[in-house]
């Protein structure tokens, strides 16, 4: 089992540029969480899917953000246009029917 | 709404010794789940220990255990035989179980000296 997938680990982008990161959860889990990481806020929950629908997107902060679960082994958040506020550590995890939760190594996210 | 509180910004022990992290939440909800993250410098977030809330028996994990106090709502983790590896970023955090999404506390940073 190689866990939750994340791409890519670094990500420095300018202000203005669409950036995608990408997500494999666990085989076989039905939940797929985003958060996203600051040192202000802490640890925020942007979005999540059951069964590839989203089921909760009220943690998306803007319209710049938005994010895909077109099967059940990928999902995708994007970020259009980006700005430096939106630096921080982006996690995803996935977990089957919170029985437990597994979180990816995290993308960390520069805009400049 | 949940909500779950770390009121200790930071705590430092020494290595050998116990040290307990504290945490309180609050959760209109019946059935729920309260865990403990570690978080190392390589900022991979590491599942700890984990309490359902009608288990009245505290969780126990190697040398991690908690206190679940269900009334007063408070889940404080006990790490016994503090090692340097132990040096993280700890983040208690609830679930329903209803609608399955973590919320975490702001986190307690862990230094374990030499």
């Amino acid at each position: 089992d190689a866990g939750v997938i994340q791409s890519p680990r670094h990500e420095v982008t300018e202000m203005g540029q669409e950036v995608t990161l990408r997500c494999k959860p666990i085989s076989g889990h039905d939940y797929l969480f985003w958060y996203r990481q600051t040192m202000m806020r802490g640890l925020e929950l942007l979005i999540y899917f059951n069964n590839n629908v989203p089921i909760d997107d009220s943690g998306m902060p803007e319209d710049r953000f938005s994010a895909k679960m077109p099967n059940a082994s990928f999902s995708t958040l994007k970020i259009q246009p980006s700005e430096p506020r939106d630096s921080a550590v982006y996690f995803c995890a996935s977990s089957l029917s919170a029985t437990g939760y597994t979180f990816g190594s995290g993308t960390r996210l520069t805009v400049v | 709404a949940q909500t779950v509180t770390q009121s200790q910004p930071e705590m430092s022990v020494q290595e050998a010794e116990t040290v307990t992290l504290s945490c309180t939440y609050d959760t209109s909800e019946s059935n729920y789940y309260l865990f403990w993250y570690k978080q190392p410098p390589s900022r991979q977030m590491i599942l700890v220990i984990r309490q359902e809330a009608y288990k009245q028996q505290n969780a126990t994990e190697n040398r991690f255990s908690v206190n679940f106090q269900k009334a007063a709502k408070s889940f404080s983790l006990k790490i016994s035989d503090s090692q340097l590896g132990d040096t993280a970023m700890y983040f208690c955090a609830s679930d329903t179980g209803a609608n399955s999404k973590l919320t975490f506390g702001k986190g307690i940073t862990l230094s374990v000296r030499p």
